[in-house]
Parts: C-alpha cells; structure tokens; sequence
C-alpha cells in the first residue's frame, strides 16, 4: 500500500531563514507527487506537483527516487509561509495525505 | 467557474443520530472524494464517485456511506453518529477519468454531542 511519511508535526523558524518540510513515500508505481497547503481558515489547495517541476511562492520541490523523498524547500520564509503542508502521493482514485507539517514563520 | 461548494458549513447532531453532508463539484469535473479530516489522523479519504459509481473506498465502517447524481452533485451520509466522527468533512472534485489536482471545498464542520 501507498504510504507517505511527514516526520515533523511543527516546524518553526524565524523569517528569511531556509524551511526543509520532509515527506517520504512508499509508491508502487511511477509517482506522481503533490504538496497541498492550508492557510488558516482557506481550503486546502494544491502548492505544486513534481511532474511540472515549478517554483510556487518560493518552494520548490524535489522528487528523489534513491531516497523515496519529496521534500518540500524554500531559501527564505516568509510569515505568510505559516500554515499546514501535506504531502500527497495519488493512491486509487484518491490523494493520500501524510499526517501533514505545521510550518510556523515567526517575525 | 465557481469552486467546490458544500454545505451545510456547520453541524451539531447527537449521538445515534444520522447526517447528510451535500458537495456541489466545480462544472464539469465528474469525480468527487470525500475526507476526513481530524487532528489525530489527519486526512483520511473516505471514497470517490466517478459518472455516479463508487470507483474507489477508503477504510471506513459501512456507517458511511455516500452517492453522486447525474448532475455530478454528492452527498455522503453517517449513521448512528458516534463522538469519533466529529471532524472536518472535505469534499474534492476533479475534473478528468483518471487522477489529477483535486479541487477542495472549504468543509463541513460536523459535531457530535
């Protein structure tokens, strides 16, 4: 079965610092991985896919197949970085949602 | 195009009691998730219709249950209401046959009592 790992529960760190949000994955099949993010009181939303390789905001994110890891990386935070991460590898039909990243940016 | 709309946005139920939850899909997309999402657990899928059928099931009791109409609308239902199903319930469409970026809808908030 598809798995996904978040380690971390609450990452903190000050603004303009680098953010790592971690996700491992176990896939059976060519993965295709997404970061969705939730702002407090806004829906959850797609922040980026690895097939399209694109920078959202700052993040990006790199699919390594040796490491079974999607980590999610941003080079300086910003407080309206705060918010809830989840990694999301496809399952059937379905997104498989990780435990999810509480990412705290303090001024 | 309007996104995902549920509704209602709050609810207070009983124990024992049952709940319908409605998910309006954004025009076009014929697929429609359900999850759940708590604070223990986190995000958990519940299942998805695709052209009126149930494609996909997560690990739920058959306490939940849900259905999609011709006009892509679902709704999903719980009976017998327990305290552990206070949750948030998110509703997704998606607009192609097979797998693509899910669209959510902001929820709805069901509290047990």
């Amino acid at each position: 079965a598809q798995r996904v790992t978040q380690p971390e529960k609450l990452l903190s760190v000050f603004k303009g610092a680098p953010v790592e949000l971690k996700c491992n994955y176990s896939y059976s099949g060519s993965p295709e991985l997404f970061w969705y993010v939730q702002y407090s009181r806004q829906r959850l939303q797609l922040l980026l896919r690895h097939i399209s390789r694109e920078s959202i905001k700052g993040f990006t994110a790199d699919l390594n197949k040796g490491e079974t890891s999607f980590h999610l990386k941003k080079p300086f935070a910003q407080e309206e970085d705060s918010a809830m991460y989840y990694c999301a590898p496809p399952g059937q039909g379905n997104l498989i949602f990780g435990k999810g990243t509480k990412l705290s940016v303090k001024p | 195009k309007a996104g995902v709309t549920q509704t209602p946005r709050y609810l207070i139920k009983t124990r024992g009691q049952q709940v319908t939850l409605s998910c309006s899909p954004i025009s076009g997309h014929r697929s429609v998730s359900w999850y759940q999402q708590t604070p223990g657990q986190g995000l958990q899928f519940l299942f998805e219709y695709f052209s009126e059928t149930q494609r996909n099931k997560g690990n739920f009791p058959g306490r939940f249950s849900g259905r999609q109409f011709s006009n892509s609308r679902s709704e999903m239902n719980v009976s017998t209401l327990e305290l552990g199903d206070s949750a948030l319930y998110l509703c997704a469409s998606n607009p192609q046959e097979s797998y693509n970026e899910q669209f959510f809808g902001p929820g709805t908030r069901l509290t047990v009592l």
